[in-house]
């Protein structure tokens, strides 16, 4: 069964440093997005991103991040000047519809 | 905020008992799905239910939405140590999904 997947499983940065995030949504899915779960809390919405082009974004969604589809498979979210905050799980999905999503495992981003 | 709002936020309960765990929004909903989330991993799809219907089983799973109420609830039948995680509602608005902070749901075997 195809399922999303995201890369690093794990990624340790240094506050100011810049981080990307893959996630290879599945084949013929067409409504990708992203979301953070900091520790202990709720999943938020950050991003949604539709025919190349971001389609929602939340308030959290600021200029800091940024989102991109380089190629036909992967989805990428950059984090610029990371701060201590930005730590927690970064999951990436994908919706053949704007009904269902489907989950990547997640990135586990610890900023120091 | 779309978001749904769980209830309760923890709930332990003995191998082979139901749970049932509540979910409440706030604004018009196009549909409501439910979630399930072990713990540090991703989120695994359950079950949607769209705002003309009122209820859906999957399974051991039944979902029933009241539109008048803006609530939802999950009823997981004859629950096994297995079905520990947190549960997620999540409401679909115009253009995105909301979550709410979830249910741990604790099985003792």
């Amino acid at each position: 069964e195809p399922e999303v997947t995201q890369t690093p499983s794990h990624q340790v940065t240094q506050m100011g440093q810049e981080v990307i995030l893959r996630c290879v949504p599945i084949s013929n899915h067409l409504y990708f997005y992203w979301y953070r779960q900091i520790l202990g809390q709720k999943v938020e919405f950050l991003v949604s991103f539709y025919n190349n082009e971001i389609s929602e974004k939340s308030e959290i969604f600021d200029d800091q991040f940024s989102v991109e589809r380089p190629d036909g498979s992967n989805f990428t979210l950059k984090i610029r000047s990371t701060k201590l905050e930005d730590s927690a799980m970064y999951f990436c999905a994908s919706s053949k519809t704007r009904d269902t999503q489907y989950f990547g495992p997640g990135t586990r981003l610890t900023v120091l | 905020s779309q978001q749904g709002e769980e209830d309760p936020q923890a709930l332990s309960i003995q191998e082979g008992e139901n749970a049932t765990m509540n979910c409440s929004y706030k604004t018009s909903i196009n549909n409501l799905q439910w979630y399930r989330q072990n713990s540090g991993r991703g989120l695994v799809h359950l079950i949607l239910i769209r705002s003309n219907e009122r209820e859906k089983h999957s399974g051991r799973l039944r979902v029933t939405l009241d539109t008048s109420k803006k609530s939802s609830s999950l009823l997981i039948t004859a629950s096994r140590a297995a079905d520990t995680a947190s549960y997620f509602c999540a409401t679909d608005g115009p253009n995105d999904m909301r979550f709410g902070a979830g249910t741990r749901l604790t099985v003792k075997p």
